[in-house]
């Protein structure tokens, strides 16, 4: 099956500053990227997704690059704010066929310092 | 539209106990999900439905069953209650295969 790798685990930047967290996936038939910020005490929610027909995609300060060769994405958010501070989930899935279900990795806590 | 509601918010459940975690959903998604997340984890994913009257297993199914008799709800049954279902579970739903939505979660002790 799928298996999703997420780095760092914690991730402390300066406000206003980028933050980047990098994910790797095993399955070359994923082809559904999603991002999810998931703040203390609630559900994830989504942010951000990609397909596996675009190689980036941006809204506002997020971003999403999607490296199919390598098999890794990653998300990079700009001019970072107090409210960003979050755990973050990549997560890997397979539109189309086989088992449904999204893959996740273990997360991200992004610490935004003043 | 309320989105994906989930009771109760907490419980805590004696070894050997039963009980049922419900999910409901207003959007007439045909696809729905349970996870679970466990302290420093990412979610997995337990069972999964693709519409009313069908379900499968995930990554993590033992200890547990679904039913799905109709599209808004998707219910999540523990029989016997063990310390290793302690964790937070998660229900969600997507209109085509990717893009789900999630509940609010259960926090589930079991002693």
């Amino acid at each position: 099956g799928e298996n999703v790798e997420q780095h760092p685990s914690t991730l402390s930047v300066q406000e206003g500053d980028s933050a980047v967290i990098k994910c790797t996936y095993s399955d070359s038939a994923s082809n559904y990227f999603p991002w999810y910020k998931q703040e203390l005490g609630k559900g994830p929610q989504l942010i951000i997704d990609i397909r596996s027909n675009v190689g980036e995609k941006k809204d506002q300060r997020i971003a999403v690059t999607l490296n199919k060769t390598a098999k890794h994405f990653s998300l990079h958010i700009t001019e970072t704010q107090p409210e960003d501070s979050a755990v973050y989930f990549c997560a890997a899935s397979r539109r189309g066929g086989g088992a449904d279900g999204l893959t996740f990795g273990k997360g991200t806590h992004l610490i935004i310092q003043p | 539209n309320a989105g994906v509601t989930q009771t109760p918010k907490f419980r805590i459940l004696k070894i050997g106990q039963s009980m049922t975690l419900q999910c409901t959903q207003d959007m007439n998604h045909n696809y729905m999900y349970w996870y679970r997340q466990d302290p420093g984890m990412g979610l997995k994913l337990i069972y999964y439905s693709v519409g009313a009257g069908i379900t499968d297993k995930g990554e993590v199914p033992n200890g547990y069953n679904v039913s799905r008799s109709t599209t808004e709800d998707f219910p999540l049954r523990l029989e016997l209650a063990a310390p290793s279902q302690t964790s937070v579970y998660f229900c969600a739903s997507s209109w085509t295969r990717d893009t789900q939505y999630f509940g609010p979660g259960t926090r589930l002790t079991v002693l």
